[in-house]
């Protein structure tokens, strides 16, 4: 298995309140993606990252921030959630163009 | 954004029996690939195709991937229980300096026993 650790694994916070969620690699891939998966809508791009502090909107990148300091790790937040971005989310990272990309487990987070 | 549509979205057929799933679009990728996903994990990939017309086989699934470079199909011949998961195909772009995919709502399959 791929070296791709998600946390928190679960979360219920209030809406409003800012939410951060992490994403840590130990494989040194270049690229690293958030999506979110939702019933019906299969898994959808927020942001990814293609190197240290390079980062790009996904499709669906309202209301959602991310940053990448280091090689391993990348962050997204929820500056204000909203009960919209009640979702599982999901890290992937990938080596290079045109190779697959390994997925973490996955963090559910609800918003109430 | 390039557009997949998977068909069915939802199949469950008992053990022993074939099944196809379809991946269509109007966008041409550069490679397809198709990832299994098990309720509370990741998906994994199973398989990336990238030249059109290929045929890629994987024990009892087969992935076939369109002349056109538009739409793949699996096959699965003598489905067993634990074949059960949501498939997903996933299309890639290279578009300007990063990779993106574009996944499928996805094919939640069912074997019963």
């Amino acid at each position: 298995d791929a070296g791709i650790t998600q946390s928190p694994r679960h979360k219920v916070t209030e809406t409003g309140t800012p939410v951060t969620l992490r994403c840590h690699q130990t494989e040194n891939h270049r690229y690293m993606y958030w999506y979110r998966q939702d019933p019906g809508h299969g898994l959808r791009l927020i942001h990814y990252s293609y190197g240290v502090k390079d980062t790009d909107k996904g499709e669906v990148s309202d209301g959602y921030s991310v940053s990448r300091s280091k090689t391993e790790d990348f962050l997204l937040t929820l500056e204000s959630a909203t009960s919209s971005q009640t979702s599982v989310y999901f890290c992937a990272i990938s080596l290079t163009l045109n190779t697959e990309a390994f997925f973490g487990q996955g963090t559910r987070l609800t918003v109430v | 954004t390039q557009l997949l549509e998977q068909s069915p979205q939802f199949l469950s057929i008992q053990e022993g029996e074939n099944l196809t799933v379809y991946c269509n679009s109007s966008s041409v990728f550069s490679s397809l690939q198709w990832y299994r996903q098990e309720p509370g994990e990741g998906p994994v990939l199973l398989v990336t195709v990238v030249t059109g017309g290929e045929v890629k086989k994987l024990k009892r699934l087969t992935f076939q991937f369109g002349d056109a470079r538009k739409d793949s199909s699996l096959h699965i011949t003598a489905a067993q229980p634990g074949d059960t998961g949501l498939y997903l195909c996933a299309g890639a772009v290279a578009s300007g300096s990063a990779r993106q995919l574009t996944f499928g709502s996805g094919t939640q399959l069912t074997v019963l026993p």
